[in-house]
């Protein structure tokens, strides 16, 4: 079945410490993304790619870093800098920028 | 600014009992606007795209429908398995630059037996 996959699914993470999200999907999608989901916000984009070997922030992308070395592959890597990291983490991918974007079914991080 | 609202928050609605969402939109230009379906510790799913005002959408219990300023989510006689959080997101038109996906903040629907 094609599909997004994130992992883990629940991810803790010690202070001053880089953590690592994957997302793999076989959908053959150029675009992909990366969003953030708070409790009673709406979701906010981190970072997105159109094409491999390229991406852009999106609105909240400082303490983040991504990496788009293959098309099936975006993993985000959350680092020390950003200090309110608790939240549950999408991956997105769609066909082109224009069409619908569907997602894996997240990663929740938190602090130990 | 560019902006999305959803109403109302939370919806509790007995079975069988018909009932619209309402998504408004303050952008410059949209490109389209996108229904979701979310579940409890599980990501979207989507369910309608709508491009122009007066166009409509249906699948099962759900039609969308689209005006210049909104855009409801009519559910028609709901079941229980209908109960989840349902997300609008707007995809504005920025001069012919490709602006990003707005999301509204959700509304949760119940619906009890």
């Amino acid at each position: 079945d094609g599909g997004i996959t994130q992992s883990p699914k629940y991810l803790f993470r010690k202070e001053g410490q880089n953590v690592t999200l994957s997302c793999e999907q076989n959908l053959n999608h150029d675009a992909m993304y990366w969003y953030r989901q708070d409790p009673g916000q709406g979701l906010r984009l981190i970072y997105y790619s159109q094409i491999v070997n390229d991406f852009q922030k999106g609105d909240i992308a400082e303490g983040y870093s991504v990496s788009r070395e293959k098309k099936e592959s975006f993993p985000l890597t959350v680092t020390s800098a950003q200090k309110n990291p608790t939240a549950f983490y999408l991956c997105a991918s769609s066909p082109g920028v224009q069409q619908p974007q569907h997602f894996g079914d997240g990663t929740r991080l938190s602090i130990l | 600014e560019d902006q999305v609202t959803q109403s109302p928050e939370a919806l509790r609605l007995q079975e069988g009992e018909s009932s619209s969402l309402n998504c408004s939109y303050t952008v410059s230009g949209l490109r389209g606007l996108f229904w979701y379906r979310q579940d409890p510790g599980k990501g979207p799913e989507f369910l309608f795209t709508l491009y122009s005002a007066g166009e409509e959408k249906e699948k099962e219990r759900l039609k969308a429908t689209l005006t210049k300023k909104e855009s409801f989510l009519h559910i028609t006689a709901p079941k229980p398995e209908d109960s989840a959080t349902y997300l609008c997101a707007v995809h504005p038109n920025y001069g012919g630059s490709q602006g990003n996906l707005i999301f509204g903040k959700g509304t949760k629907l119940s619906v009890k037996p």
